[in-house]
């Protein structure tokens, strides 16, 4: 079965310190990967998405993510992190079996030091 | 940009009460998905339709139905809300090719079950 893992429930990161969010998946075969990030009180927003390809993505805000086959994992990343940045951010994983579904992993929330 | 709207942003309902959570799209999009979302879970997929009066059931469908009579709105129902229930609803869209783009999401409904 598909599951995605972020094994970080919260981060604290120093304003223009560099970011970064970890994300292992368990698929089968080749996945669909996203980052979505939450705002407080907001729905989600899509920040980046791998369906194949260049295995280093680049999304909305300066961020980006690198799909690693051998290690099954997809971590976001950020060279400098703005206090806008705080939010939640999940990474989610879906099938070409079933491209309609996505399973979302629980969430890491990030905070930002000034 | 694709809209999806929930009707409420936050609801206050009674133990035993007939509840209805709506979403509308404005892409006609075929696919729409009910989530809840818990701390430290995720979220979880509870129904979703890749058509009209299609539906089947997400992870956690139990307590839960749905209403897809429009492309365009999706309805979850709680037919008699029970604390447990209380939790941030969100609603998503996405369109029908191949390719899982990723979803639209609503801004969620906060419901609170008293």
């Amino acid at each position: 079965a598909q599951s995605v893992t972020q094994p970080d429930i919260h981060i604290t990161v120093s304003e223009g310190a560099s970011l970064e969010l970890r994300c292992n998946y368990s698929y089968g075969a080749t996945p669909y990967l996203f980052w979505y990030v939450q705002s407080p009180g907001q729905g989600l927003q899509l920040l980046l998405k791998y369906f194949s390809g260049d295995t280093l993505v680049q999304g909305i805000k300066g961020f980006e993510a690198e799909f690693k086959r051998s290690q099954s994992s997809f971590n976001l990343r950020k060279p400098s992190v703005h206090w806008s940045d705080a939010a939640e951010y999940f990474c989610a994983v879906g099938a070409m079996a079933s491209s309609y579904k996505l399973i979302f992993g629980s969430g890491t929330r990030l905070l930002v030091r000034p | 940009d694709v809209k999806v709207t929930q009707s409420s942003r936050y609801l206050v309902k009674r133990t035993g009460e007939k509840v209805f959570l709506e979403c509308v799209q404005d892409m006609d999009h075929e696919n729409m998905f009910w989530y809840r979302q818990d701390p430290g879970l995720g979220l979880r997929l509870i129904y979703f339709s890749y058509d009209v009066k299609m539906k089947e059931k997400g992870d956690i469908p139990e307590g839960y139905s749905v209403s897809r009579e429009k492309k365009e709105r999706f309805s979850l129902i709680l037919e008699s809300a029970s604390t447990n229930q209380t939790s941030m609803y969100l609603c998503a869209s996405r369109g029908g090719d191949i390719s899982p783009g990723g979803y639209t999401f609503g801004s969620g409904t906060r419901l609170t079950v008293v």
